[in-house]
């Protein structure tokens, strides 16, 4: 089972916005980051601390965060966003990495 | 650039160990940390634990305590996780990944270059 709790679905049509959510009882204080993976490939760390972006990402890809509720937005969705998306925080402690379970989104 | 280039794929009994590797380059080895994170078929990542390739200080999961062991060879660069006891369920890909944050520097766990990646199959 997983602390960080993600939807396992998310499905847009291009040009729309995709928003996937990760929830856990700690994330309103904790960091919180984004991976993409695609089939057959290594994670993409996609947004980190909760809402930046690391060089070489779209800015189509944002990153909020609402009590201990964090989301990924994907503006404008493309083809190619279709992917795995994982979130990722720590335990209570710092401790420890977790990653939430994992969201598919389906561009249709 | 920064690369992480793991070894290939490997096939194990049950009950028998196994040790890939994760060989780095394009950067001071000794400044992040590395991860192992792994991936059952079809199922989500799952970390397993990190190494300070400087000091050789290390930090495991719980669950897999006793069975794993991280190491590593300064004088190449190179990073390796053996796991012993092998059973059905520990059939996954296997990553390694630098941390981005320099080693000394306060700050979250997160990664920001992996590995391609090593299949293990166990199987009888």
């Amino acid at each position: 089972s997983y602390d960080l709790t993600q939807p396992p679905s998310v499905s847009v049509s291009p040009r729309q916005t995709a928003r996937i959510t990760c929830s856990g009882t700690s994330l309103a204080k904790k960091n919180v980051y984004w991976y993409q993976q695609k089939p057959g490939q290594a994670p993409v760390l996609v947004i980190y601390k909760v809402t930046e972006r690391p060089s070489g990402i779209p800015e189509r890809f944002s990153g909020s965060r609402s009590g201990t509720n964090v989301t990924l937005t994907v503006s404008g969705v493309q083809a190619e966003d279709e992917a795995e998306y994982y979130c990722q925080s720590a335990d209570s402690s710092g401790t420890y990495v977790l990653f939430g379970g994992g969201t598919k989104l389906t561009v249709l | 650039q920064v690369q992480l280039v793991q070894s290939g794929a490997e096939v194990r009994k049950p009950g028998a160990s196994v040790k890939i590797s994760c060989k780095t380059s394009g950067y001071t080895a000794s400044g992040h940390y590395i991860h192992w994170v792994r991936q059952a078929p079809g199922q989500g990542l799952e970390w397993m634990g990190w190494i300070n390739p400087d000091s050789g200080g290390r930090n495991y999961v719980q669950k897999f305590q006793g069975r794993i062991t991280i190491t590593r060879d300064t004088s190449i660069n190179t990073l390796y996780l053996e796991l012993s006891r092998l059973n059905s369920d520990d059939t996954a890909v296997y990553f390694c990944a630098r941390d981005a944050i320099v080693t000394g520097t306060l700050g979250d766990y997160y990664f920001d270059y992996w590995g391609q990646g090593t299949l293990v199959t166990v199987s009888s």
